[in-house]
Order: structure tokens, then sequence, then C-alpha cells
């Protein structure tokens, strides 16, 4: 496609379930990130992939956080036993390569509603 | 440790009106610099990036911004605003690494007024 697309677009559900988001990058782009947007906190790292590289996780807040990255391409982000506090906005980027000096460029974002 | 600091949550502008949107920051490192632009129910884009060379660098939309080392800021500016720039900008650095994370500040959200 011709940018990152994220599904769904929204998502309502309820405290205790589990819920998975969806990722695809632009085609080749080999670095994937998820962030997190709330109100009061800004955007948040959470988790950066790099091609076939171990993932850096030191953004996720607690172990109820994954993500995985299938064959280089589509991620998926799986929070477990949602609570309040996880509703907000999941926006999803990718770059060409690695390194903090590359574009990222963002999907227009899951928003997370967990009632 | 790196961290960006927005100035001004909210800023307010008439239409045809300088625009400034503050941002400094602190890196351990030299930093990569971007200001990314959000408008509503949408992703964020990229408006510019400073990563070597010119430190005064241009983007879309007519924005351009200084990265200025003895000041730690690197501002974003506009001389001339247009209803169509309504919308947050969030300022982020990156470390000079490999690793790719950016840490974005707070986010200011720009009104112009007609």
């Amino acid at each position: 496609g011709a940018g990152v697309s994220q599904s769904p677009s929204n998502k309502v559900t309820e405290k205790g379930k589990d819920v998975e988001l969806r990722c695809d990058p632009i085609s080749g782009h080999t670095a994937l990130y998820w962030y997190r947007q709330s109100l009061g906190q800004g955007l948040e790292f959470l988790i950066y992939f790099q091609g076939n590289s171990a993932p850096d996780k030191s953004g996720l807040p607690s172990d109820r956080f994954s993500a995985e990255r299938t064959g280089g391409s589509v991620s998926t982000l799986t929070i477990q036993r949602t609570q309040q506090e996880d509703s907000a906005v999941y926006l999803c980027a990718s770059s060409s390569t690695s390194g903090s000096k590359e574009t990222q460029y963002f999907g227009p974002g899951t928003r997370l509603l967990v009632l | 440790a790196q961290s960006v600091t927005q100035l001004g949550s909210h800023v307010s502008v008439s239409e045809g009106a300088l625009v400034l949107l503050r941002c400094n920051y602190s890196s351990s490192v030299p930093p990569y610099l971007f200001w990314y632009v959000q408008y509503p129910n949408q992703g964020l884009q990229l408006l510019l990036k400073y990563t070597t060379g010119a430190t005064l660098v241009k983007g879309i939309n007519g924005f351009e911004a200084e990265f200025k080392k003895s000041e730690t800021s690197f501002h974003l500016t506009k001389p001339s605003a247009h209803m169509s720039d309504a919308a947050e900008y969030f300022c982020a650095v990156g470390r000079g690494s490999t690793l790719g994370r950016l840490y974005f500040g707070r986010g200011t959200q720009l009104t112009v007024w007609p």
C-alpha cells in the first residue's frame, strides 16, 4: 500500500478482555514502531522492531502488553486483560531502515476505549 | 537521557500572523530533531527534520526550523499562518545512534483565527 495502515480504526472493549491491534507497514520498510498517544501523556514509545534483530521492548508499560512481527512485515500489538488506563490511540510507524535519523511514517492509529 | 519540552500546549494566532512554536530538548549525544504535524483523527506527518549540515531547515507548507545547539532549541516558524495550519504539532528528538525510537514532546495545539 501507499502508506502505513492500521486496523481496526476504533475498538471498544470491556475491562479484562484481550485485544489485538494490527499494523501493515510500508512495503520494504525494515523498521516498525509502536507508540501510544493518550491525554496527558503525549506520545509514548512502546516497542521497536528492526529486521531480524531482537525487538526493543523497553517502552512496554507492563507484561500485559506484547507485540510480534511476522515475516518482517505485519505487526500485531496484543493487550491482555485490558484496563481502563489502556484507553488511548495506538500509533504504528515504519521507516525504510533503522536509525533515529530516518523519517518515521505513521499510520492513522487505532483508537482503543476500555469500558 | 533524552527529553523534549514544548512551551505552550496551546498557541493561537490570526491568519497571516507569524507562527512560532517552541521546542527545547536535552540530549546526551548530538540529536536528530523532528517536527511532526497531526490533523484530527489522522496519524503524524513529518514537517521537517534536522540530522546534520545546515542548521536552518525548511519543510513542507512553508514551515522552517533552526537548530541552535547553544540554546538546545529547535523552534518551528512560519511567516504567515493559514487557516489550514490549525493542527497539533509535535517536536521529537532521536539519539545520534542506530537506535530508532523517538522521544516526543507533549504537543502544541495551534489555532488560527480568521
